[in-house]
């Protein structure tokens, strides 16, 4: 089965500084990665996704992740922090085959002006 | 706008009783899945229709039952009602082949 870790249920930047969430998975075939973004009081946004094409992936907002086979990571990063980016990340797996989400536990992100 | 449509958006009810959620896909998908989202469990799948057949199951417990129906849309039905029960509920569908996954903007179910 596969799963996900994300490091940090907390995380805090000021406006204009990096911006790093980590997430970590844990699948026995080769997995497809997804961000999700989760805006107060709303559903769940697709930021980007990995599906086994080009290991560094663009999403939108400035966004971007780098699936690293050897790390077993995808973290999300974004170069220059803004206020509208303070939400609730949500790092997610699925495999070929079995097309569920798992969701790590989310990283709500703090934009410190 | 992610195209999937979930109502209603806010349902308030009372242990013991029973309700529907409804979901509309995207136009074309013909994959539609169900998510609970609680405090304690986080986001945890439920269940996966495709083409109003049932393909996968997950945490899904035996009070609750979906379906979905040959125009595509689905309903998720929660019976016996407990306080434990209140959570997001979202439907999410993708397209035949299609890995992403687009969520609608959930239904907030309160059990009192």
């Amino acid at each position: 089965a596969q799963s996900v870790t994300q490091l940090g249920s907390h995380v805090s930047v000021s406006e204009g500084a990096l911006v790093l969430l980590r997430c970590n998975y844990s699948s026995s075939v080769p997995p497809y990665l997804f961000w999700y973004v989760q805006y107060p009081n709303q559903g769940l946004q697709l930021l980007l996704k990995y599906t086994s094409a080009a290991t560094l992936v663009k999403g939108i907002n400035g966004f971007e992740a780098e699936f690293k086979k050897s790390e077993t990571s995808f973290h999300l990063t974004k170069p220059s922090a803004h206020m509208s980016d303070a939400a609730e990340y949500f790092c997610a797996v699925s495999v070929f085959g079995n097309e569920k989400l798992t969701f790590g536990t989310g990283t709500r992100l703090t934009i410190i002006p | 706008d992610s195209g999937v449509t979930q109502t209603p958006k806010h349902l308030i009810t009372a242990t013991g009783q029973r309700v529907t959620l409804r979901c509309s896909p995207r136009s074309g998908d013909l994959s539609v899945y169900w998510y609970q989202q609680s405090l304690d469990q986080g986001l945890q799948f439920l269940i996966q229709y495709y083409n109003g057949e049932e393909r996968a199951k997950g945490n899904i417990l035996e009070r609750f039952s979906a379906q979905q129906f040959p125009d595509l849309h689905s309903e998720l039905n929660l019976s016996s009602l407990e306080l434990g029960d209140s959570a997001l509920y979202f439907c999410a569908s993708s397209a035949q082949g299609e890995k992403t996954q687009y969520f609608g903007p959930g239904t907030r179910l309160l059990v009192l």
